[in-house]
């Protein structure tokens, strides 16, 4: 596509269930990353792919947060066991490569809302 | 833990007013962006700097790096309505993996 692709792009879920939020980067773009964005605020880096790897899971908040990406492409990431401070729009990214001097391109986010 | 502080937080001005933005670490970035993202889309790249004391101009943007390469503002001449967003800056320590994100700056542009 002509740009990274979000969905769902708005999500209610009760408190306790599991949501999947899928990012589908721009084709040829071997660099994958998930970022967390309260209201209004910057934004927290959680998981970045290279190619099907995730070298740096070092930004996700909890053991109930796991991201996985399949072909080189599609990426899902999935929280389980969802708490109310898990509310906030995610955000996924990708560039040619990781190395320096590669653009980053965002999509336009998964809002998350946990009632 | 690198940390970037942005000020002001929220800014709102009129039409044809100048403003400065700021964004102050005590740790050093080996490049600095800045990105404008608007309600209900993703931030968009406005200018990287990779040079201690660089300026960079994108027609009414004026971008420095500080030349310790620890801080940066953005300079908005005679701003529009249109400039109206959220501004981000991030720094990088080394490859584009991971860019630590400061909290932003609301900027409301009155007509």
């Amino acid at each position: 596509g002509a740009g990274v692709s979000q969905s769902p792009s708005n999500k209610v879920t009760e408190k306790g269930k599991d949501v999947e939020l899928r990012c589908d980067p721009i084709s040829g773009h071997t660099a994958l990353y998930w970022y967390r964005q309260s209201l209004g605020q910057g934004l927290e880096f959680l998981i970045y792919f290279q190619g099907n790897s995730a070298p740096d899971k070092s930004g996700l908040p909890s053991d109930r947060f796991s991201a996985e990406r399949t072909g080189g492409s599609v990426s899902t990431l999935t929280i389980q066991r969802t708490q109310q401070e898990d509310s906030a729009v995610y955000l996924c990214a990708s560039s040619l490569s990781f190395f320096y001097g590669n653009t980053i391109y965002f999509g336009e986010g998964s809002w998350l809302t946990v009632v | 833990t690198q940390l970037l502080e942005q000020s002001p937080q929220f800014l709102s001005i009129q039409e044809g007013e100048n403003l400065t933005v700021y964004c102050n670490s005590s740790s050093v970035f080996s490049s600095l962006q800045w990105y404008r993202q608007e309600p209900g889309e993703g931030p968009v790249l406005l200018v990287t700097v990779v040079t201690g004391g660089e300026v960079k101009k994108l027609k009414r943007l004026t971008f420095q790096f500080g030349d310790a390469r620890k801080d940066s503002s953005l300079h908005i001449t005679a701003a529009q309505p249109g400039d109206t967003g959220l501004y981000l800056c991030a720094g990088s320590s080394g490859s584009a993996r991971q860019l630590t994100f400061g909290s932003g700056t609301q900027l409301t542009v009155l007509p």
